[in-house]
């Protein structure tokens, strides 16, 4: 069975930085894209970004770029989200999901990261 | 890079269909057939209906069916049943190699 399951929730303050994480189990990691989807308190799905765990290239949308990092770890099944400085506005939940059918859908997705600032 | 637009909230009685559109430009979508469709649960995390325009995943009801039309894709829900009360978003695969969502549109099933 596929499954993502990512970190627990965070309370933070602003200007602190902060790296979240999602590993997966059941298929083979290192050959499939991760990506990040930001979900802000009653607000609807963003895509913030994507990276091929197998060489850690990513992609970001404009509105994420330089603002977040995303990498991933093969060795260890893991992908991360970080913030170097973090804002009230970053205040969201945020869910990790993988792409096994095709790079182009998110089948699979964890549970979610509530982070408040 | 906007939102794809879609209805803010449909309706639907049970047994009924509906049909909630998502609309975008010729680069929101590109040269590809890669829009898929979410469900949301209060609470829950997204799941997959409706993957490269029309395919289902396995375990998905075929009451739920995607088309595309040009700039405009849609999801059809057949036979409304009460848990299919969500939100729905759709999501593309860009001309820029990135994703884009849809705003959302929440189904209320009277």
């Amino acid at each position: 069975e596929v499954q993502l399951v990512q970190s627990g929730a965070e309370l933070k303050k602003p200007g602190e930085s902060l790296k979240i994480s999602c590993k997966g189990s059941g298929y083979t990691f290192s050959i499939h894209w991760i990506t990040w989807v930001r979900q802000m308190p009653g607000k609807g799905l963003e895509w913030m970004g994507s990276v091929y765990v197998g060489d850690s290239d990513t992609r970001y949308s404009p509105s994420f770029q330089g603002q977040v990092t995303i990498s991933a770890d093969k060795s260890i099944n893991t992908a991360y989200l970080q913030w170097s400085g973090l804002r009230a506005s970053d205040t969201a939940i945020y869910f990790c999901a993988t792409s096994i059918l095709s790079p182009a859908i998110l089948d699979n997705w964890g549970q979610g990261t509530l982070v408040t600032v | 890079q906007s939102a794809l637009t879609q209805p803010a909230s449909v309706s639907g009685s049970p047994g009924q269909s509906i049909t909630i559109s998502c609309t975008g430009t010729s680069s929101d979508f590109g040269d590809y057939d890669y829009v898929s469709w979410y469900q949301q649960h209060p609470g829950k995390a997204p799941k997959l209906m409706i993957y490269d325009v029309s395919l289902r995943p396995l375990g998905v009801s075929n009451r739920f069916a995607g088309s595309k039309s040009g700039n405009t894709a849609s999801l059809t829900i057949s036979g409304l049943q009460a848990e299919d009360e969500a939100d729905y978003y759709c999501n593309s695969y860009t001309d820029t190699d990135t994703r884009v969502f849809g705003g959302g549109t929440r189904l209320t099933v009277l």
